[in-house]
């Protein structure tokens, strides 16, 4: 079975320039998340999708971050402008649905640099 | 909001000893879910053990146990034998049964592993 699968793993950016991140999920989950991790802290959930409706998108910061899931299948993360408090890893998960005891199966992230 | 706290950035074990990661949150829920995680340097994160804040019982899963004190808001990791490949970032987690089904995540201990 495919992993969660992420691209691009590395990217460098300015700051005030834009950025997507694609992720695709575990086939068949129907729950996805977007999570951010700074260097040394534990991850931050951004937004979770059930199939192509958001769920819970609270802690995404709506003025430069957006994020869509249309099909329910990939999901792509946006940061328009980036500033450089937006350095870390973005980790994309999934699970069968968002029943609580299904396990959450995390992508290899996207180390996004901001200078 | 949640909030899960790691008392202990850095621990350390001899190999095929016993050590113990501790986590304790703060909540008013009476229903939720608890997990611990395992990052491995530069690798996918993934689940070592889950609790159902319902079950009395602590879980386990072959070298890994938990100590769950529901009163107490404590969650503690035990893993026994340790090994080398046990080497790695422990977050542990906490899963809202609310709206939202939120998660939030501890900050993180980093578990070396001495041959």
């Amino acid at each position: 079975e495919a992993g969660v699968a992420q691209s691009p793993r590395y990217k460098i950016i300015e700051k005030r320039q834009s950025v997507a991140f694609w992720c695709n999920p575990i086939s068949g989950h129907a729950t996805l998340y977007w999570y951010q991790q700074i260097l040394g802290q534990g991850p931050k959930l951004l937004i979770q999708f059930q199939n192509n409706g958001v769920v819970d998108d609270s802690q995404l910061p709506k003025d430069r971050f957006s994020a869509e899931r249309l099909k329910g299948v990939d999901s792509t993360l946006k940061i328009q402008p980036a500033k450089l408090e937006d350095s870390a890893v973005y980790l994309c998960a999934s699970s069968l649905s968002r029943q609580g005891f299904h396990e959450q199966y995390f992508g290899p992230g996207t180390r996004l640099t901001v200078t | 909001a949640q909030t899960v706290t790691q008392s202990q950035p850095e621990m350390s074990v001899q190999e095929a000893e016993t050590v113990t990661l501790s986590c304790t949150y703060d909540t008013s829920e009476s229903d939720y879910y608890l997990f611990w995680y395992k990052q491995p340097p530069s690798r996918q994160m993934i689940l070592v053990i889950r609790q159902e804040a319902y079950k009395q019982q602590n879980a386990t899963e072959n070298r890994f146990s938990v100590n769950f004190q529901k009163a107490a808001k404590s969650f503690s990791l035990k893993i026994s034998d340790s090994q080398l490949g046990d080497a790695a970032m422990y977050f542990c987690a906490y899963r809202s049964l609310n709206t939202g089904n939120q998660f939030y995540f501890g900050t993180g201990t980093s578990l070396t592993v001495i041959p």
